[in-house]
């Protein structure tokens, strides 16, 4: 398998603008999560999606960001404006918990940054 | 709310040594623990899983961890240090159905000495 596929790798924007990163889960997982891992803040789950459908958005910092699941393959996180403390590198990660596998699996992450 | 303790944040080792790294959770139920490894500017790999049964795990890359119920402890250890285990070292538990939900610890950096 390909493991989890997130783009772009890197992303360099303005103060302002529209960011969207992408998520390809591994095939057969049902459960995606977003995660977003600071200097000052570690590593902090976002929030998470079962079948496509978000379970839980208690992570998400603000109105400023939105996240969707349209199929079971795909999955995106967009920041809307874009501010320069949004600037971290983010984590896509995916699971099959019917499947029994509990522990998630990792991207290689997307890192952002705000100018 | 569940939370996670790394109180070392970078621990320096001679190669062939032994390593210990020290993980401490609050979580009010059986938690789901874990143990990731990150290299620099790579995404986080498992290195092993608790959820039930033998307290001592064994997991990739010569890595054990023994949960300890009594002093809310999942210790990662490995008896004997290779340069390549150079990395960002994080401890994790699960919250929520299936342990969905993971807490991270803040990571201990780990340094090998030639």
């Amino acid at each position: 398998d390909a493991g989890v596929i997130q783009s772009p790798r890197h992303e360099v924007t303005e103060m302002g603008q529209e960011v969207t990163l992408r998520c390809k889960p591994i095939s057969g997982h049902n459960s995606l999560f977003w995660y977003r891992q600071t200097m000052m803040r570690g590593l902090e789950l976002l929030i998470y999606f079962n079948n496509n459908v978000p379970i839980d958005d208690s992570g998400m910092p603000e109105d400023r960001f939105s996240a969707k699941m349209p199929n079971a393959s795909f999955s995106t996180l967009k920041i809307q404006p874009s501010e320069p403390r949004d600037s971290a590198v983010y984590f896509c990660a995916s699971n099959n918990r019917a499947g029994g596998l509990y522990e998630q699996y990792f991207g290689p992450g997307t890192r952002l940054t705000v100018t | 709310a569940q939370s996670v303790t790394q109180p070392d944040i970078h621990i320096t080792v001679s190669e062939g040594a032994s390593l210990e790294l020290r993980c401490n959770y609050s979580y009010g139920a059986t938690p789901y623990l874990f143990w990731y490894v990150q290299s620099p500017g790579q995404g986080l790999q498992l290195l092993l899983k608790y959820f039930s049964g033998d307290t001592l795990v064994q997991g990739i890359k010569g890595f054990e961890a023994e949960f300890k119920r009594s002093q809310s402890s999942f210790n990662l250890r490995k008896p004997s240090v290779h340069w390549s285990d150079a990395a960002e070292y994080f401890c994790a538990v699960g919250a929520g159905a299936a342990g969905n939900k993971l807490t991270f610890g803040g990571g201990t950096r780990v340094l090998v000495k030639p």
